[in-house]
């Protein structure tokens, strides 16, 4: 079993609707958890970061939540638009004394339709 | 800045081949790493080096080598590819090896073995 669970796998908005992206692990001890975009075709681009102590981050009209008590982080994607028709992906960190150490996502895919 | 290249960026090879997938980053970043994305799974990484002259084995190491002889070149080397092989290939660097540090992907290598 992954250790970074994405839900839904797939999902089909309309343009100008809101959507939530689910993301829960069991990855720990726990260091950082990032929110990552990738189109199609294309390498993943960072949208959020997270630490354990922050429950919040927002970039544009993208905002990402975190509850490191119930190991779940949601993306919520305000006033969609076709550009973001993507892939998104969990990557959650461990807490480790030098090097990266990360899990990632499946992934949700995303399509933003007119 | 380019920032990460890959190149190629499609190629096939038959069962036995051997050939390198390059990458490179001109953003002076010390760390750089291979990952291999497949369906239904989250990005799996390869091998990764922490500096010129350093590198280390990852999750899914077997039947790939790399070598890092500069800090802006990240090889990896297909020693006799296999269809299990089949997957697209991203590089990414980062300024150190911190998760905290985002990670550049470049645009990925599709590779197909026959």
């Amino acid at each position: 079993k992954n250790q970074v669970e994405q839900s839904p796998q797939s999902l089909i908005i309309l343009e100008g609707k809101n959507c939530t992206l689910q993301c829960n692990y069991t990855v720990s001890p726990f260091s950082n958890l990032r929110w990552y975009k990738q189109d199609t075709g294309r390498g993943p681009v960072s949208l959020t970061i997270m630490t354990f102590s922050e429950n919040t981050k927002s970039n544009g009209r993208y905002t990402a939540t975190l509850d490191a008590d119930t190991k779940q982080s949601s993306l919520h994607i305000t006033a969609s638009q076709l550009s973001d028709s993507a892939s998104y992906i969990c990557v959650v960190s461990l807490i480790s004394g030098g090097y990266q150490k990360v899990t990632f996502g499946t992934g949700t895919k995303l399509q933003v339709i007119p | 800045n380019a920032g990460v290249t890959q190149t190629p960026k499609f190629q096939v090879l038959k069962t036995g081949q051997s050939m390198t997938l390059q990458c490179a980053q001109d953003m002076n970043h010390e760390y750089m790493s291979w990952y291999r994305q497949d369906p239904g799974m989250g990005l799996r990484l390869i091998h990764y080096s922490v500096g010129a002259g350093i590198t280390d084995q990852g999750e899914v190491p077997n039947g790939y080598n790399v070598s890092r002889s500069t800090t802006e070149d990240f090889p990896l080397r297909l020693l006799s590819a296999a269809p299990s092989q089949t997957s697209v290939y991203f590089c990414a660097s980062s300024y150190r090896g911190s998760s905290y540090n985002e990670q550049f992907f470049g645009p990925g290598t599709r590779l197909t073995v026959l």
